[in-house]
């Protein structure tokens, strides 16, 4: 069945730092890795996205890198800020009329000032 | 933040009793979504509506219920057959035909006394 496992589940960092989060999928057929950003009870907001043909995408302080072969995705945060602190999800899905996303666990990232 | 709205933002049940939780879209959005988020968890699907009048049950859909009367709305009921209710309920939307971003509502706390 369709699994994405996430790592690390909880990240410290110095302010002006960079920060990295993977995930890992379990399903070859994923074509679409959304990345979430959910801060204390709100609603996950989408940061960043990749699709399969695609190894690598950039947007402004935020990357993530696709490894197909591998089937593991990556989210950079670069120069972290305060602000960046939250929850962070990485998701899989097929691309096309379901949109079933089936995510990772999480991972809470702390930006120290 | 507006487009998907999600009531109540609180609501509180005993044992036993049935409980609605409302989603509504604006966005002209085919494709509907119900998540179950529990802490320290991702985010697990419980049904989803790809058009009006039709859904499917996600990973976890034992103990719910869904309806899709209308495009804009996409109401859960959790049954008493829901064994652990008490969790943090998400409704999301998409598209579906141009793009596979889900846009989330601000969700709905359910605790059960």
């Amino acid at each position: 069945g369709e699994n994405v496992e996430q790592h690390p589940s909880t990240l410290s960092v110095q302010e002006g730092d960079s920060a990295v989060i993977k995930c890992t999928y379990s399903d070859s057929a994923s074509n679409y890795f959304p990345w979430y950003k959910q801060e204390l009870g709100k609603r996950p907001q989408l940061i960043i996205d990749i699709r399969s043909n695609v190894g690598e995408k950039k947007d402004q302080r935020i990357a993530v890198t696709l490894n197909k072969t591998a089937k593991h995705f990556s989210l950079h945060i670069t120069e972290t800020q305060p602000e960046d602190s939250a929850v962070y999800f990485c998701a899989a899905s097929f691309s096309g009329n379901t949109g079933k996303l089936i995510f990772g666990q999480g991972t809470t990232l702390q930006v120290k000032p | 933040d507006g487009g998907i709205t999600q009531s109540p933002k609180y609501l509180f049940r005993k044992e036993g009793q049935n409980v609605t939780l409302s989603c509504e879209q604006n966005l002209n959005h085919d494709a509907m979504y119900w998540y179950r988020q529990d802490p320290g968890q991702g985010l697990r699907l419980i049904y989803y509506s790809q058009i009006v009048n039709d859904f499917q049950k996600g990973d976890i859909a034992e103990g719910y219920s869904v309806s899709r009367e209308k495009k804009e709305s996409f109401p859960l009921t959790v049954t008493s057959a829901q064994k652990n209710p008490t969790a943090f309920y998400l409704c999301a939307s998409r598209t579906s035909s141009q793009s596979d971003e889900q846009f989330f509502g601000p969700g709905t706390r359910l605790t059960v006394l």
